[in-house]
């Protein structure tokens, strides 16, 4: 089985934009969530979609957004980008309940 | 609350040598699972082992081998002869509640370097 693609891996946005960010799930598995990953405040969980639909959120503000397709593909989306969005987002595919989360590469986000 | 304590920053090992990464965690749900993950330069977060709360015995697996103790509440983890490649940073990770099957709490991450 391929494994979880993230798409892009690096990008290079200037602040005030907003960017879309790519997950491509393992196949059969329904559940996507996403991660930051910053030097300062570590691996935190943004949001997990199941099914197309959101089933969990992290503590984090509304201009983090996501959706989830009916082919379990996933976009997260950041508008009005800060200097402190800059960080390394890793996607996570699980099959069901709390089985293992594989994760991608990441997409390596810098603000300037 | 629920939280993942991995109070070592850094670590720094002689290739051959036997380390150990210790993680201890806080939840207030019966049922949770623990995970282990290593993160290499690359980037991508590497599955390593899921270990349920109802589960206390050890596993082993090659030279990986893992300790999870209820009553101390921790889930420590063993590389035996370690190894350059070994070098990675390692997380260990919490999933609680019903609720929250597809969320996991990390700890701050052990940077293990190996040295030959």
């Amino acid at each position: 089985k391929a494994g979880v693609t993230q798409t892009p891996r690096y990008l290079i946005k200037t602040r005030g934009q907003q960017v879309t960010l790519s997950c491509s799930p393992i196949s059969g598995h329904r559940s996507v969530s996403w991660y930051q990953q910053t030097p300062g405040q570590g691996l935190q969980f943004l949001f997990e979609y199941f099914s197309e639909t959101q089933r969990n959120k992290g503590n984090f503000p509304g201009r983090f957004s996501g959706r989830q397709f009916s082919n379990s593909r996933s976009e997260m989306n950041v508008s009005t980008l800060e200097l402190g969005d800059s960080a390394l987002y890793l996607c996570a595919s699980r099959d069901q309940g709390f089985a293992e989360a594989f994760f991608g590469q990441g997409t390596r986000l810098t603000v300037v | 609350a629920q939280k993942v304590t991995q109070a070592q920053t850094e670590i720094s090992v002689v290739e051959k040598e036997d380390v150990t990464l210790d993680c201890v965690y806080e939840t207030r749900d019966t049922t949770y699972y623990l995970f282990w993950y290593k993160q290499p330069p690359s980037g991508e977060l590497v599955f390593l082992i899921r270990r349920n709360s109802f589960d206390e015995q050890n596993e082993i697996s090659g030279r990986y081998s893992w300790n999870f103790q209820k009553s101390t509440s921790s889930f420590n983890f063993t590389i035996t002869a370690s190894q350059v490649v070994d070098s990675a940073v390692y997380f260990c990770a919490l999933s609680a509640g019903s609720s929250n099957t597809g969320k996991l709490i990390f700890g701050q991450g052990t940077t293990l370097q190996v040295k030959p």
